[in-house]
């Protein structure tokens, strides 16, 4: 069975600008949830979609949005770039309320 | 505030030298407790799910336990191929939604 996927690995993009990254889930996985990761934060919950509804969201401002398809695959997006979104974004994909699978992970540098 | 914190944030070991990581935890109404296993650059890969008190898993050097306030995951014998960053979580579930409350991790070395 194929893992979560994720595009691109890695952007780099500028302040200001804005950024889409694309997550597909495990076949048959219906929930999928975004998390960032940075040295100083480490893990940190952006939001969970299930069924193209986003059921649940972090402290994140309104600059970082989803959406989820219906097939489950998954976009977030960030608008307005600042130097402090630079992170590693991860996608994880689940069964509902099991454990969460991650996929490899997007790096965004913001210069 | 429900809050995870693990212990030490990192750890180096001989090869063979056997040790164990914390994750403690103060969530109220716990319904289960995952370890990952993460390496530079990539994304955590699933090791365990724990779900109640007295549980224990173990998967080749590598078994978790739970009790009521932390869990431990004790390591046996490392390998080299061992070193990474492992990471506990908690889910919460908000109306129906679940997301997963990391710890900072322990960033584990293991010397040949």
């Amino acid at each position: 069975k194929a893992g979560v996927t994720q595009t691109p690995r890695y952007l780099i993009k500028t302040r200001g600008q804005q950024v889409t990254l694309s997550c597909s889930p495990i076949s048959g996985h219906r929930s999928v949830s975004w998390y960032q990761q940075t040295p100083g934060q480490g893990l940190q919950f952006l939001f969970e979609y299930f069924s193209e509804t986003q059921r649940n969201k972090g402290n994140f401002p309104g600059r970082f949005s989803g959406r989820q398809f219906s097939n489950s695959r998954s976009e977030m997006n960030v608008s307005t770039l600042e130097l402090g979104d630079s992170a590693l974004y991860l996608c994880a994909s689940s069964l509902s309320r099991y454990e969460q699978y991650f996929g490899p992970g997007t790096r965004l540098t913001v210069t | 505030e429900d809050q995870v914190t693990q212990s030490p944030e990192a750890l180096r070991l001989q090869e063979g030298e056997s040790s164990s990581l914390n994750c403690s935890y103060t969530v109220s109404g716990l319904r289960g407790l995952f370890w990952y296993r993460q390496d530079p650059g990539k994304g955590p890969e699933f090791l365990f799910t724990l779900y109640s008190a007295g549980e224990e898993k173990e998967k080749e050097r590598l078994k978790a336990t739970l009790t009521k306030k932390e869990s431990f995951l004790h390591i046996t014998a490392p390998k080299p191929e061992d070193s990474a960053t492992y990471l506990c979580a908690v889910p919460l579930y908000e109306e129906g939604a679940q997301k997963l409350v990391f710890g900072q991790g322990t960033r584990l070395t293991i010397n040949p």
